[in-house]
C-alpha cells in the first residue's frame, strides 16, 4: 500500500539558518511527489513537484527537493529560512494507478526563531 | 483568476443537524477531492470523483456524503451520522492526470456541539 512518512513532528530553526524536511515514501511504481505548505487556517499551497526528469527540483520561495530512489525519500531543503516559512510543511505522494489518489504526509510543523 | 472557492470559511451546527460545505472550482478541473484534516493527523480523504455523476468514496466516507452534478461543484454533506464532525475540510481539484498536483481551497473549518 501507497504512505508517506513524516519522521519529524515538529522543527524549529533559526532565522539565516538552512532547513531539510524529510519525507519518505512507498509505492510500488515511480511516484509522483508533491511538497506542500499549509499557513494556520488555509488551505494547502504547492512548493515543488516532481515526477521524472532531474531528481533535484526548484519550487517557489527558495526550496528545492531532491528525489531519491534508492532511498525512497524526497526531502526538502532550504539554504537560508526566512520567519515567513513558518508554517506546516505536507510531503504527498500521487499515484495515476488507483484512479488518481494523493497520499499525505502527517505533516512537519515549522518554528523560526529570530 | 481561476481557483477553488470554499464557503463559508467557518460553519457551526448544533448536534444532530445535517450540514453542507461548498465547494467550486472555475479550473476546468475533472477531479475533485474532499480531504479532512485534524491536528496531528494529517489529511484523510472522504470522497473524490474523477468525473461528473461519478464518486468514490476515501478512507473515512462513512457519515458523509457528495454529488458531483456540476463539472464546476463538489458540495459535502456531513451527516449526523457523523461521530466526530468538528474539523477543518479542504475541497481539492486536479486536471486528473497522476503527475498533476491538487490545487486546494482556502478550507471551512466545522465546529459541531
Amino acid at each position: 500500500a501507497q504512505s508517506v512518512t513524516q519522521p519529524d513532528i515538529h522543527i524549529t530553526v533559526s532565522e539565516g539558518a538552512s532547513l531539510e524536511l524529510r519525507c519518505n515514501y512507498s509505492y510500488g511504481a515511480t511516484p509522483y511527489l508533491f511538497w506542500y505548505v499549509q499557513s494556520p487556517g488555509q488551505g494547502l499551497q504547492l512548493l515543488l513537484k516532481y515526477f521524472s526528469g532531474d531528481t533535484l527540483v526548484q519550487g517557489i520561495k527558495g526550496f528545492e527537493a531532491e528525489f531519491k530512489r534508492s532511498q525512497s525519500s524526497f526531502n526538502l531543503r532550504k539554504p537560508s529560512v526566512h520567519w515567513s516559512d513558518a508554517a506546516e510543511y505536507f510531503c504527498a505522494v500521487g499515484t495515476s494507478n488507483t484512479g488518481n489518489q494523493f497520499y499525505f504526509g502527517t505533516g512537519t510543523s515549522l518554528t523560526v526563531i529570530p | 483568476d481561476g481557483g477553488i472557492t470554499q464557503s463559508p470559511k467557518y460553519l457551526f451546527r448544533k448536534e444532530g443537524q445535517n450540514v453542507t460545505l461548498s465547494c467550486e472550482q472555475n479550473l476546468n478541473h475533472d477531479a475533485m477531492y474532499w480531504y479532512r484534516q485534524d491536528p496531528g493527523q494529517g489529511l484523510r480523504l472522504i470522497y473524490y470523483s474523477q468525473i461528473v455523476n461519478d464518486f468514490q468514496k476515501g478512507d473515512i466516507a462513512e457519515g458523509y456524503s457528495v454529488s458531483r452534478e456540476k463539472k464546476e461543484s463538489f458540495p459535502l454533506t456531513v451527516t449526523s451520522a457523523q461521530k466526530n464532525p468538528t474539523a477543518f475540510y479542504l475541497c481539492a481539484s486536479t486536471i486528473g492526470q497522476g503527475h498533476s498536483p491538487l490545487h486546494f481551497g482556502n478550507g471551512t473549518r466545522l465546529t459541531v456541539t
